[in-house]
């Protein structure tokens, strides 16, 4: 059974480009998150999506990050322009919710961001 | 909204021996407790999790405890091995969104 999957693993870019993120989340869950690591912050959500449609963007941190979910099998955080504070590890997280109690989050292998 | 804080920041043990990290949330209406682990270039794993409705859970070495009164929930790793060591987060939860402590980095000498 394929756990949640994202795509690159690993970015390096300029300051100035544009950056895409994809994940996969696990066929039959209905919620999905993407969060942001760093060694200053921590674990930080991004956005929370249920049924494809956001629910929750107040953790993105400004205009220039995006992020989108055409179907229940994809979803995307772009950030336009990239900036080397954007340098993080974006991990993608899907879960069944609601209807039933908060479940378990499950996390892919992540994206390490390098923006130089 | 919920303030998770995670003791301590850093755990060194020798092989055997057990490792304790504690955790406090802020929001009464969290009602759910999970513990995640994460190893280098990885994502967070889960490995256990607990409901408010439940004071205690076990899963072979890992035991994680609760206590609502008190907002304080705790992980217990016993006969710790190397493979333990690893970057472990609790977080807490009253519905989708999950507060995560800062992570306590357990290292198992061997």
């Amino acid at each position: 059974d394929a756990g949640v999957i994202q795509s690159p693993r690993h970015e390096v870019t300029e300051m100035g480009q544009e950056v895409t993120l994809r994940c996969k989340p696990i066929s039959g869950h209905n919620s999905l998150f993407w969060y942001r690591q760093t060694m200053m912050r921590g674990l930080e959500l991004l956005i929370y999506f249920n049924n494809n449609v956001p629910i929750d963007d107040s953790g993105m941190p400004e205009d220039r990050f995006s992020a989108k979910m055409p179907n229940a099998s994809f979803s995307t955080l772009k950030i336009q322009p990239s900036e080397p504070r954007d340098s993080a590890v974006y991990f993608c997280a899907s879960s069944l919710y609601p209807p039933v109690p908060p479940e378990t989050q499950y996390f892919g292998p992540g994206t390490r961001l390098l923006v130089l | 909204g919920e303030n998770v804080e995670q003791h301590p920041s850093t755990l060194s043990v020798q092989e055997g021996d057990s490792a304790v990290i504690k955790c406090t949330y802020s929001d009464s209406a969290s009602n759910y407790f999970p513990w995640y682990k994460q190893e280098l270039g990885k994502g967070p794993q889960l490995i256990i999790d607990i409901r408010s409705n439940v004071g205690e859970k076990k899963d072979q070495r890992i035991a994680v405890t609760l206590n609502k009164t008190a907002k304080h929930f705790s992980l217990h790793i016993t006969e710790t091995q190397p493979e333990d060591s690893a970057v472990y987060f609790c977080a807490a939860s009253g519905d989708y969104k999950l507060s995560f402590g800062a992570g306590t980095t357990v290292t198992v000498r061997a």
